[in-house]
Order: C-alpha cells, then sequence, then structure tokens
C-alpha cells in the first residue's frame, strides 16, 4: 500500500521560506506524477503544483513566482519550497500522488497533511 | 482559470435520503472532472473521475454525472458515514481547482 509522509516545520516566520518534504513508501516516485495542494482552516482546497516523472514541473500561477518544487528519486521524496510567506500561506499542505491514464488524472493516494503556521 | 461553484454550500439530511451535490464550471472542463470527501481532520478521499467512474472501493451508492460545464454527485441512500464535505476538482484546465465544497450534515 502506498504511504505518504508530510514533513517540515510546522511554524515559519513571515517573509521566509516554507519548506517541506513528501517521503514516500509502497512504491517508487518515479513513474508518477506529484503535487502539493494545501487547505487554509475551514476553507477548500488549493492546488499548489505538479512534478513529473520527468522532473518538469507545472504551478499555480497564484504561487510560480514564489514556488519550487523538486524530487529526489534516491530517497524516494518530493519537496516544495515557497519563498517570502505571509499569514496568508498558513494551512494544512498535503502531497498527493496523481495517476493519469487516456487524458484522465485522479489524486488517488494523499498523505495525512502537515499544518504549517506563518507567524512571528 | 476555471472557477467550480458548488451548491448548495450545506445540506442537512437524514441517513437513507438521496442527495444530489451540484457542480457547476466557468467554462466547459469537458469530461474532466472528479469528486472527493473529506471528513474532520482527514486527508481527502477519491470518490469519482472522469465524470461517472468510480474509485476503487467506492460503493455503488455513489455515481456521478454531468458533462461540460454542470455536473451532479448523487448518493442514492445515505449511510451515517457519509456525513462529510464533498468538493467537485476540475482536471481539464490548468491551474487544477476545487469547488468550494459541499457539507452533509445530519437533520
Amino acid at each position: 500500500q502506498v504511504q505518504l509522509q508530510e514533513s517540515g516545520p510546522g511554524l515559519v516566520k513571515p517573509s521566509e521560506t516554507l519548506s517541506l518534504t513528501c517521503t514516500v513508501s509502497g512504491d517508487s516516485i518515479s513513474p508518477y506524477y506529484w503535487s502539493w495542494l494545501r487547505q487554509a482552516a475551514g476553507k477548500g482546497l488549493e492546488w499548489i503544483g505538479r512534478i513529473h516523472p520527468t522532473g518538469d514541473t507545472v504551478y499555480n500561477p497564484s504561487l510560480k513566482s514564489r514556488l519550487t518544487m523538486s524530487k529526489e528519486t534516491s530517497k524516494n521524496q518530493i519537496s516544495l519550497k515557497l519563498t517570502s510567506v505571509t499569514a496568508a500561506d498558513t494551512a494544512v499542505y498535503y502531497c498527493a500522488r496523481e495517476t493519469q491514464v487516456s487524458g484522465q488524472r485522479w489524486f488517488d493516494f494523499w498523505g495525512h497533511g502537515t499544518l504549517v503556521t506563518v507567524s512571528s | 482559470e476555471r472557477v467550480m461553484t458548488q451548491s448548495p454550500d450545506t445540506l442537512s439530511v437524514s441517513p437513507g435520503d438521496r442527495v444530489n451535490l451540484s457542480c457547476r464550471a466557468s467554462q466547459s472542463v469537458s469530461s474532466g472532472l472528479a469528486w472527493y470527501q473529506q471528513k474532520p481532520g482527514r486527508a481527502p478521499r477519491l470518490l469519482i473521475y472522469s465524470v461517472s467512474t468510480r474509485a476503487i472501493g467506492i460503493p455503488a451508492r455513489f455515481s456521478g454525472s454531468g458533462s461540460g460545464t454542470e455536473f451532479t454527485l448523487t448518493i442514492s441512500s445515505l449511510q451515517s458515514e457519509d456525513f462529510a464535505i464533498y468538493y467537485c476538482q476540475q482536471y481539464d484546465n490548468w491551474p487544477l481547482t476545487f469547488g468550494q465544497g459541499t457539507r452533509l450534515e445530519i437533520k
């Protein structure tokens, strides 16, 4: 069974960089697409960005200027860096595996999520 | 960006009821539409993709329909474990976007 675990600091100061890692177990990350999503308290889901098997990335335009996603295949990890954070970046951050078949795609495995609070 | 709008925001229902949850896209998303269920403190769970295809392990009481800009998730007979928030999500166009969610609460 595929399992995803997000990790990283739970508290980040305004203007600093938020860094998170998603460690995947139960399968290799190599053939799949991986996304980060977030959810502010009491709010809906926001897709942040995606990294392809090739390492190419697609980012949400609303975050693109501050966002970097990468992967380390040898460690089976996906990473996210979001610079210049503000209180508006406070949310539960999820990593999710995206399965893509014949143009259809869906998030079939999710991590439990990690709460990141931006505060001084 | 495709804006996804769900209605209603909250629905008060009883176990055994049949419910229809609506999702409208600001522009056509073709068949690129999925539904997720989320319970408090949990990650979302995939229910439906490609408008009407149930994910592995999802009970037959969940069904999806629609096309273009109008979509519906139907739960034929609500069970106690179905009280949750439901999100639609389009994947036809970047960025991927979600509706604001519909909360099913016990009447």
